[in-house]
């Protein structure tokens, strides 16, 4: 069956650092890998869409890595602040083509 | 601000009651979607409409009963819940609903449902 995993222990860092989140994924091959940001309580926010013959992406201060050789997509915030504490969520197409299957997400922390 | 609303953003209601969850999205999108968020799980798709058209129902139990009267407009009646329903009902919308590339969702802040 389809799974995507991202580590379900929460990331705590220290401002100024780069914070790395993984996500694997296993009987997929994706056109596309999204993340998305949650804070508690609201909806999901999109960050940012890699697709499959993209190796890297980057939107300011955030790059995010794709490689379907090894069915991984790593996420960088760089210069992290206390403002990027959030759950972070690796989200990949179903069957349908555009509905989306996420992971259960990484917590970060960022302290000052 | 997303351009997608939910209300209510907070229900209490027994197992016996009767309730619906609205969503209304401003984005002039195709596709709209229903999900569940447990505590400790990922978010979880119940439904998918395309152009109105129910596309997809992922193994929701038919107490849980969506219609979609328009492309703008989304809800989920919900009748006899047990308390394991309990959690927070995301709304979300995409441009295309078509498999586009570029085919991003937009969520609402969510109805955070407890059944007693």
């Amino acid at each position: 069956s389809q799974k995507i995993e991202q580590n379900s222990e929460a990331l705590n860092i220290q401002e100024g650092k780069t914070a790395t989140l993984t996500c694997n994924y296993t009987n997929y091959s994706p056109a596309y890998l999204q993340w998305y940001r949650q804070d508690p309580g609201r909806g999901p926010v999109f960050l940012l869409l890699i697709r499959e013959n993209e190796k890297e992406k980057r939107k300011e201060r955030l790059k995010v890595t794709f490689d379907t050789t090894l069915k991984q997509s790593l996420f960088h915030i760089t210069a992290s602040q206390p403002a990027d504490s959030a759950t972070y969520l690796c989200a990949l197409p179903g069957d349908s083509g555009y509905a989306l299957n996420f992971g259960k997400g990484t917590s970060l922390l960022v302290t000052p | 601000e997303t351009g997608v609303t939910q209300t209510p953003r907070h229900l209490v209601m027994g197992m016996t009651n009767k309730k619906s969850l609205k969503c209304e999205q401003h984005l002039g999108h195709n596709a709209m979607y229903w999900y569940k968020q447990s505590a400790k799980k990922p978010l979880e798709l119940m439904f998918v409409y395309n152009f109105k058209e129910q596309t997809e129902n992922n193994s929701v139990p038919s107490r849980f009963s969506p219609e979609c009267p328009n492309s703008s407009h989304l809800f989920l009646h919900l009748h006899t819940l047990q308390p394991e329903d309990s959690a927070l009902y995301l709304c979300a919308s995409s441009p295309s609903g078509s498999g586009g590339i570029t085919d991003t969702q937009y969520f609402g802040p969510g109805t955070r449902l407890t059944v007693l």
